[in-house]
């Protein structure tokens, strides 16, 4: 079965970076791409962008531009997100799913990684 | 920019049927499709329709999807309704490559 593994919670001072990862099994990898969401505490849900396995291409939020980067580990099947000078408004529980790209559905979600910045 | 706009809240008994909205407010809400996420509490989302109206393998049939034209809307129906049904609800959409979700809906099972 399709399961997303997502890496443990992570505490983070202000202007630090964080990198979440998401280990994908049960499918063939680099036949879907992983998107990433983003939920603060009591809000609903921000799409942050998505990778495409088959051709490495990237399309970030556009209010994250210059600090979020989407890497995937093909041999590990392992997606990652890098998320830099981190603000108190980024702490919020990071989902990777997959899908997504060429307007797909996000049909299979991570557990969840709760990220939280605080001095 | 896109906007998906919805409701707040809404609440019904059990055994009755609630519809969720979901208006976009600039382009046609047929020019991509429409999906909802159902996401219970301190759980991870859940596909529950995808593609305007195709319900995922494993979602009950009370789930329906439907757009409306007229309106500019896509509307999220749920049938017999039971306290499992309890949750936020979400639509989503597409923009120029990147994904929107809509405002959200939080459906109380009185």
């Amino acid at each position: 079965q399709v399961q997303l593994v997502q890496s443990g919670a992570e505490v983070k001072k202000p202007g630090a970076s964080v990198k979440v990862s998401c280990k994908a099994s049960g499918y063939t990898f680099t036949n879907y791409g992983i998107s990433w969401v983003r939920q603060a505490p009591g809000q609903g849900l921000e799409w942050m962008g998505w990778i495409s396995l088959y051709s490495g291409t990237t399309k970030y939020a556009q209010n994250l531009q210059g600090r979020v980067t989407m890497t995937t580990d093909t041999s590990t099947s392992t997606a990652h997100l890098e998320l830099r000078n981190l603000r108190s408004d980024d702490t919020a529980i990071y989902f990777c799913a997959r899908g997504g790209v060429a307007a797909t559905r996000l049909d299979y979600w991570g557990q969840g990684t709760l990220v939280t910045v605080s001095s | 920019n896109l906007m998906l706009t919805q409701p707040h809240s809404v609440s019904e008994s059990p055994g009755k049927t609630v519809t969720i909205s979901c208006t976009r407010r600039s382009g046609s809400i047929d020019s991509n499709y429409v999906q909802w996420y159902q996401q219970r509490p301190d759980s991870a989302p859940i596909n529950v329709i995808f593609e305007d109206n195709r319900r995922p393998s494993g979602v009950p049939d009370r789930f329906s999807g439907s757009i409306d034209s007229s309106s500019n809307s896509a509307s999220l129906t749920i049938s017999g309704l039971r306290t499992e049904d309890e949750a936020d609800y979400y639509c989503q959409s597409f923009h120029d490559s990147t994904l929107v979700f809509g405002t959200g809906t939080k459906v109380t099972v009185l």
